[in-house]
């Protein structure tokens, strides 16, 4: 396809279960985002990727949180134990990187709902 | 951390007025970007600034680039149905980085 795909699409889980949650970015950007959009609220970045190396984890909430990228392209964020508030819409974006200064912008996959009960 | 405040939370208007919102931040931007955000769908991007004072137009969407790097504005003229939706403003402070986005403004629009 030709945009960010992201599965599964929706996901509920059970409080303390673990859930992965898979993203496909386009083909050949080698840069890769993770936000969490809360309901009502704006996307919150989690972490960043260029390429396999994971260059910013600082918005991942706690350690339950982790993400990983080992071929450099699909990624997949992992929540372990899941809690009550980890329910939200995990959103992936990709983007090429930077040439010669021009900034290539981020474009979004349709989200996973993940509801924890 | 780094807050965008995004104004009104939500419209309702008649079909083919104009519409306004906008956003403001206490940290200046090198980047201020507008996303359009349909139900079950991850945001689109709509249009993006790269410098101060920039005005740039896609369609019927005119967006600015405040003087200040703290501010931007997106106006939508003659609004349709399929207006409709969320529409966030996020700002960014290098290339490559992450973004940081407003609430959102939600759009209904009467026919």
């Amino acid at each position: 396809g030709a945009g960010v795909s992201q599965s599964p699409r929706y996901k509920v889980a059970k409080r303390g279960q673990d859930v992965a949650l898979r993203c496909d970015p386009i083909s050949g950007h080698v840069s890769l985002f993770w936000y969490q959009q809360a309901l009502g609220q704006g996307p919150e970045f989690l972490t960043y990727f260029q390429n396999e190396a994971q260059l910013d984890k600082s918005g991942l909430p706690s350690d339950r949180f982790f993400a990983e990228r080992p071929e450099g392209s699909v990624s997949t964020l992992k929540i372990q134990r899941t809690q009550q508030e980890d329910s939200a819409v995990y959103l992936c974006a990709s983007s090429l990187v930077i040439l010669a200064g021009r900034a290539y912008e981020q474009y979004f996959g349709p989200g996973t709902r993940l509801t924890v009960t | 951390g780094q807050q965008l405040n995004q104004s009104p939370q939500s419209m309702f208007i008649q079909e083919g007025e104009d519409v306004s919102m906008n956003c403001t931040s206490s940290s200046i931007f090198n980047t201020w970007l507008w996303y359009k955000q349909d139900p079950g769908e991850g945001p689109v991007l709509l249009i993006a600034l790269y410098k101060a004072g920039e005005l740039t137009s896609n369609g019927r969407l005119t967006a600015q680039f405040g003087i200040t790097r703290k501010d931007s504005f997106l106006n939508i003229s003659a609004s349709i149905p399929s207006d409709v939706g969320i529409y966030f403003c996020a700002g960014r402070t290098e290339y490559g980085n992450k973004l940081v986005f407003g609430a959102g403004t939600i759009l209904r629009v009467k026919s």
